[in-house]
């Protein structure tokens, strides 16, 4: 069946630090969103793609879909306290079902 | 946020016994899901349901029975749960748009330990 990976698994940055997660699905996607849940809380959706190497900005987060459809990442320039928390991707392959991936948690230095 | 409910917020529960988790969207939403959020594991869905009807069984054990009266709620009966059950429960609904994307949004989720 369809897989979503994620990398890193978790991550720690020195507050100003990028960071950047990868997903990576086993099959073609339709779309892809992203979601962030932070400690204690649960997913808060961020932000769909849809078209093949589209990038959306969101003030210090950078989204990236790929050429193939098959992987996405999240950039966090000059990170900060506030962003601390689990990133998941969802990927869909033209259904209402959405696959999660791994997450990749984030833990903020100050 | 309060588009997504759910009670109760922490359970803890005997192999036993039988319990019910509760979930209510106020979003006009038309599905609605199951997922269990285990340590160290993605998100897996257990159960989808689009306009009362249900679409998806993940190949969920029948000891957790889903019930879904209207498209504003969603129950998850439990009955002689196991240990490893034990999970944070989450229900998210989403609109059903036509088209290819959907958003789901998530209720603060159900805190079950199954002693």
């Amino acid at each position: 069946g369809q897989q979503v990976m994620q990398i890193p698994q978790y991550q720690h940055v020195q507050e100003g630090e990028d960071f950047t997660t990868y997903c990576n699905s086993s099959t073609t996607l339709s779309n892809i969103q992203w979601y962030k849940q932070r400690p204690g809380g649960h997913p808060v959706f961020l932000i769909q793609l849809v078209k093949s190497g589209e990038v959306k900005k969101q003030k210090r987060l950078t989204f990236q879909f790929g050429e193939a459809k098959k992987n996405s990442s999240l950039h966090i320039t000059a990170t900060q306290t506030t962003d601390v928390g689990t990133y998941f991707c969802a990927g869909s392959s033209g259904t209402y079902k959405y696959i999660f991936g791994t997450g990749t948690r984030l833990k903020v230095l100050a | 946020e309060t588009g997504v409910t759910q009670t109760p917020r922490h359970l803890v529960m005997g192999m036993t016994n039988k319990k019910s988790l509760k979930c209510e969207q106020h979003l006009g939403h038309n599905a609605m899901y199951w997922y269990k959020q285990s340590a160290k594991k993605p998100l897996e869905l257990m159960f989808v349901y689009n306009f009362k009807e249900q679409t998806e069984n993940n190949s969920v054990p029948s000891r957790f029975s889903p019930e879904c009266p209207n498209s504003s709620h969603l129950f998850l009966h439990l009955h002689t749960l196991q240990p490893e059950d034990s999970a944070l429960y989450l229900c998210a609904s989403s609109p059903l748009l036509a088209g290819i994307t959907d958003t789901q949004y998530f209720g603060p989720g159900t805190r079950l330990t199954v002693l």
